[in-house]
């Protein structure tokens, strides 16, 4: 079965510091995935997709995500942690078909220290 | 350019019950489809709408249903509600039925007592 895995529910950084949110999907062939962040009492944002190409993608508001294939992976990563990225994250992909859905990770909950 | 709105934002019924739950998809966008994210989860795919008609559909009970109107808006409708229908109803409009980039809204808080 189709699935994305989000090994960590929560993690707190120091603001400043460096953040890595990882995921790991298992599908049939490489599927398109995604990024999302939720805030409380928004809906998902998109940060960054990753189709086909270029395995380094860059995102908004900073971040960026590395996809390898051989560890079915598409760890999300931020240099420098503002408090503002205080939120929810959603690792997502779906497969390479029309009218397929979006399966969603658990989530991460990060958590910026000052 | 408006986005996703959902409406009610917060809602709360009784077990048993039915609601509706409706969505106006961000302009230009033909496609919609809808999640369900229970607390400390992930959204979860209910069914998607394209041009009118149901294309996809998530491991969901048929008491869920739901309608694509001409203008694109939609609606969710859950029948004979449950304790654990209690949950974030998310709606995300796309144009195209491959799209791969939604727009999400903000959703729709739905609690069953």
């Amino acid at each position: 079965a189709q699935s994305v895995t989000q090994p960590d529910i929560h993690i707190t950084v120091s603001e400043g510091a460096s953040l890595e949110l990882r995921c790991n999907y298992s599908y049939g062939a490489t599927p398109y995935l995604f990024w999302y962040v939720q805030s409380p009492g928004q809906g998902l944002q998109l940060l960054l997709k990753y189709f086909s190409g270029d395995t380094l993608v860059q995102g908004i508001k900073g971040f960026e995500a590395e996809f390898k294939r051989s560890q079915s992976s598409f760890n999300l990563r931020k240099p420098s942690v503002h408090w503002s990225d205080a939120a929810e994250y959603f690792c997502a992909a779906r497969a390479n078909q029309a009218g397929t859905a979006l399966t969603f990770g658990k989530g991460t909950t990060l958590s910026v220290s000052s | 350019e408006t986005g996703v709105t959902q409406s009610p934002t917060h809602l709360i019924k009784t077990r048993g019950q039915q609601v509706t739950l409706r969505c106006s998809s961000q302009s230009g966008h033909n496609t919609v489809s809808w999640y369900q994210q229970a607390l400390g989860q992930g959204p979860q795919f209910i069914f998607q709408y394209y041009r009118e008609e149901e294309n996809g559909r998530g491991n969901f009970p048929p008491r869920f249903s739901g309608l694509q109107f001409p203008n694109y808006s939609s609606e969710l409708n859950v029948n004979a509600l449950e304790l654990d229908d209690s949950a974030l109803y998310l709606c995300a409009s796309s144009f195209g039925d491959g799209a791969n980039v939604l727009t999400f809204g903000a959703g729709s808080r739905l609690t069953v007592l």
